[in-house]
């Protein structure tokens, strides 16, 4: 079965600093990684997704991941925070044969203050 | 294009009554997922359609359960409402499902209260 862990439920980081939204997957098979955003009201926006092409994937908003099979680790990254970057971000996993069934990290959410 | 529409928006039930929700994919897509959002159990995958077929399913009760038609848009049905199933439904559509090079697109989600 596969699952995906993030660290962190809450992370707070002030305007201009880096970015670094944690996710660890477990999987029996070869995983597909993605993160989405989660603004208020609304439903989740992909920002960037890994399908065993190139480990480090470039996202949408200046977003990018490396997908790390050692540590089995797809980190979340952005140089410089913006106040609209606040929101809840989600790790998610599936796999070959999977379909279009995303197994869901819990989130973490994310706050930028000035 | 458009994007995904899911109706309504909100929604307020009494615990045993069943509810519908709908939702209307992308214009082209085939593929229609549903997912559950609660603040306890986090985002969980209900079931997906395609081409009127489910072909996976979550790990709901048979309370739950859905269906797509030939233009694609797809219903989910959830019968004697439990105050446990108070949720955001979120659907998601896509072109082909397992495709894993084309992202699923999500809809606002129908904001289902159980009283």
């Amino acid at each position: 079965a596969q699952s995906v862990t993030q660290l962190g439920s809450h992370v707070s980081v002030s305007e201009g600093a880096l970015v670094l939204l944690r996710c660890n997957y477990s999987s029996s098979v070869p995983p597909y990684l993605f993160w989405y955003v989660q603004y208020p009201n609304q439903g989740l926006q992909l920002l960037l997704k890994y399908t065993s092409a190139a480990t480090l994937v470039k996202g949408i908003n200046g977003f990018e991941a490396e997908f790390k099979k050692s540590e089995t680790s797809f980190h979340l990254t952005k140089p410089s925070a913006h106040m609209s970057d606040a929101a809840e971000y989600f790790c998610a996993v599936t796999f070959t044969g999977g379909g279009n069934k995303l197994t869901f990290g819990t989130g973490t959410q994310l706050k930028v203050e000035l | 294009k458009a994007g995904v529409t899911q109706t309504p928006r909100y929604l307020i039930k009494t615990r045993g009554q069943q509810v519908t929700l709908s939702c209307s994919p992308i214009s082209g897509h085939r593929s229609v997922s549903w997912y559950q959002q609660t603040p306890g159990q986090g985002l969980q995958f209900l079931f997906e359609y395609f081409s009127e077929t489910q072909r996976n399913k979550g790990n709901f009760p048979g309370r739950f359960s859905g269906r797509q038609f030939s233009n694609s848009r797809s219903e989910m049905n959830v019968s004697t409402l439990e105050l446990g199933d108070s949720a955001l439904y979120l659907c998601a559509s896509s072109d082909v499902p397992g495709s894993l090079t084309l992202e699923q697109y999500f809809g606002p989600g129908t904001r289902l209260t159980v009283t």
